[in-house]
């Protein structure tokens, strides 16, 4: 399994304010895709943003963004103009299309105070 | 809607004691996997199935077994429960679907199954 690292087990950040996710992934491919997932108290595991490896551009999904640096095999999240309901656990994910198996980070607990 | 089914929500379950989790799709995806998620561990991959009749062992299959007898069905046992299962389960399928106007290659997660081993 591929190794994805989340440093930061939680983070708190201002109504309205923006907040950053790291992750940092480890491979010897060279085509991959990169995703982040939310997982509210509901449980529910939900798409936020995917990235492929082969794109150099990142990819944005309203208010959440991505910088993906292949080099540095970094693929932090920002989350701009943060609502109460974003609150959630966040969850950073690496593919292989070697063969598609989901490995996840440790996940990082993200708190939006009113 | 198109998605994955897991029951039971939630279990207490006597140590020793035989357990199955169930699992149903109805996306016609090839691929089927069980994670469990544990705290500060994220989510490791259990078993998984790339189609009907093969199955395969992931990252922490002890204790686990698996059976795909058919593409919409993917259930997860436990011979006999010890409390290090304690866990939230999660199905999940892999596929083609629409997702924000794109066809994408993607998974689809179930609710997640609470499992508590005493």
């Amino acid at each position: 399994a591929q190794t994805v690292t989340q440093s930061q087990p939680e983070m708190s950040v201002q109504e309205a304010e923006t907040v950053t996710l790291s992750c940092t992934y480890d491979t010897s491919e060279n085509n991959y895709y990169l995703f982040w997932y939310k997982q509210p108290p509901s449980r529910q595991m939900i798409l936020v943003i995917r990235q492929e490896a082969y794109k150099q551009q990142n990819a944005t999904e309203n208010r959440f963004s991505v910088n993906f640096q292949k080099a540095a095999k970094s693929f932090s999240l920002k989350i701009s103009d943060s609502q109460l309901g974003d609150t959630a656990m966040y969850f950073c994910a690496f593919i292989s299309p070697n063969d598609y198996k989901l490995s996840f980070g440790a996940g990082t607990t993200v708190t939006v105070r009113a | 809607i198109a998605g994955i089914t897991q029951a039971p929500t939630s279990q207490i379950l006597a140590a020793g004691r035989r357990m199955t989790l169930r699992c149903t799709q109805d996306m016609r995806h090839n691929a089927m996997y069980w994670y469990r998620q544990d705290l500060g561990l994220g989510l490791r991959l259990i078993h998984y199935s790339n189609t009907a009749g093969t199955t395969g062992k992931g990252e922490v299959p002890d204790g686990y077994s698996v059976s795909r007898a058919n593409t919409d069905d993917f259930p997860l046992t436990l011979a006999s429960a010890v409390p290090s299962q304690t866990s939230v389960y999660f199905c999940a399928s892999s596929g083609y679907t629409r997702d924000r106007g794109r066809f994408n290659y993607g998974y689809t997660f179930g609710s997640g199954t609470r499992l508590t081993v005493v």
